[in-house]
This record gives C-alpha cells, structure tokens and sequence, in this order.
C-alpha cells in the first residue's frame, strides 16, 4: 500500500531553527509537496521536489532524497505565525496526491 | 490573485437529509477535487474532475456522488446524509499537465466543517 509518515507534533522556540521530517511508500514518484495550514483554513503550497537535493525560499528549504524515500521540511528564524500544520504530499505514478497526516508546529516564546 | 471559494464555513445537516457542497475558481483550471480532512488522517480524495461533465471516484467515494456542469463549478453531494460524514470538507483546483519538474499544485478553498445530527 501507498504510505506517507510524519511526526504528529513539535514544538520549537521562536527564532530557533526546526526540521520536519517525512518518509513515503508509493506507487511510483512525481514529485513531492509540501503545504502549510493554519488552524481552521486552507491548505496553502510551500514547495515542491521532484530531483533529489535541497530547494530554499526564503526562511523555508525542502529537501529531498528519491533513493530513501524521504524528505524534510526545514524551517529558520522560526515566528510565532509559523505555528501551523505542515502536510507532506507525494504525487504517485498515476498523477495522484497521497497526504500524509500533517505535522502539528507549536512555537513557543 | 487565485482563488477557490465553497458555499459555506459551516453546515449543520440532520440524518438523512440531502446536502450539497459547492465550489468555484476563478483560474480556468482543469482539475477540481474534493477532500475531507479529519483528525490524525490525512486529506482523503472523494472525487475528481479533470473537464466538464467529467468524473472520477477518489478513495473513498461512498456515499457521496458529484456535479460538473461548468468548468469553474464542482459541485459535492451527499444523497443521504449520516453521521459518519460529519467532517471537514475541502475543494481544490489545478492546472491539468505531465510536464516533468512542473509542480501543478493545488490550490484549496476555505473548506465547510460539516457537522451531520
């Protein structure tokens, strides 16, 4: 079967830097995402990786490694409005979106 | 700026009733879906749509039946409500493309919290 694993939650301090990880089983690969979602809205797009290495926008850099299936979503000078969900995505062999369950991000002062 | 707007926040059906769940873009994309989101699982795919008029079942298709009759309408319904579609329900859009090393990605609306008594 099609799985994507991520921690449940973190906590970080504000300022500080946090890696969110996340690990994939699919059925074929095209790509992987990576959304932000506050609390009561919408997902929105942060990044997304379809050859192996590190992409950077900004405080925010996803990272990818097709060969172990894995993938992390690194986040500096970390804010208080950083405080969200962050869903990892993979887009199978047949165009799909399998999510993973999101990570919960608490930032603390 | 891009945008995904669903007909309402928040719902609250009875048992049985009929419900509809509707959503529009404005970016003359292709793809439309509909998810739901519930706690400690990830979003689940219902339906698609990848041109008017045109349909297919996502993962979890039962019970719920869809509508495309224009390109920026994708509508969800729910024949016979219960309470085990009490929910979160988000629609998305996207661009329709293989092109390798382009993202496509979706685009979501605000969602509409179900809740089904």
């Amino acid at each position: 079967g099609q799985n994507i694993d991520q921690p449940t939650e973190m906590t970080a301090t504000e300022g500080a830097i946090v890696q969110i990880n996340c690990t994939y089983q699919t059925s074929g690969f095209n790509g992987l995402f990576w959304y932000q979602q506050h609390a009561g809205e919408a997902p929105t797009f942060l990044s997304y990786n379809v050859l192996d290495g590190l992409e950077e926008k900004g405080r925010f850099s996803s990272f990818l490694s097709r060969s172990k299936g894995y993938s992390y979503l690194l986040l500096k000078e970390l804010q208080m409005k950083d405080s969200a969900s962050y869903l990892c995505a993979v887009r199978d062999s047949n165009y799909q979106l399998i999510w993973g369950a999101g990570t919960k991000l608490i930032i603390k002062p | 700026d891009v945008k995904v707007t669903q007909s309402s926040r928040y719902l609250v059906k009875r048992t049985g009733e009929k419900v509809f769940l509707e959503c529009v873009q404005d970016m003359d994309h292709e793809n439309m879906f509909w998810y739901r989101q519930d706690p400690g699982l990830g979003l689940r795919l219902i339906y698609f749509s990848y041109d008017v008029k045109m349909k297919e079942k996502g993962d979890i298709p039962e019970g719920y039946s869809v509508s495309r009759e224009k390109k920026e309408r994708f509508s969800l319904i729910l024949e016979s409500a219960s309470t085990n579609q009490t929910s979160m329900y988000l629609c998305a859009s996207s661009l329709m493309g293989v092109t390798s090393g382009t993202s496509y990605e979706q685009y979501f609306g605000p969602g509409t919290r179900l809740t089904v008594t």
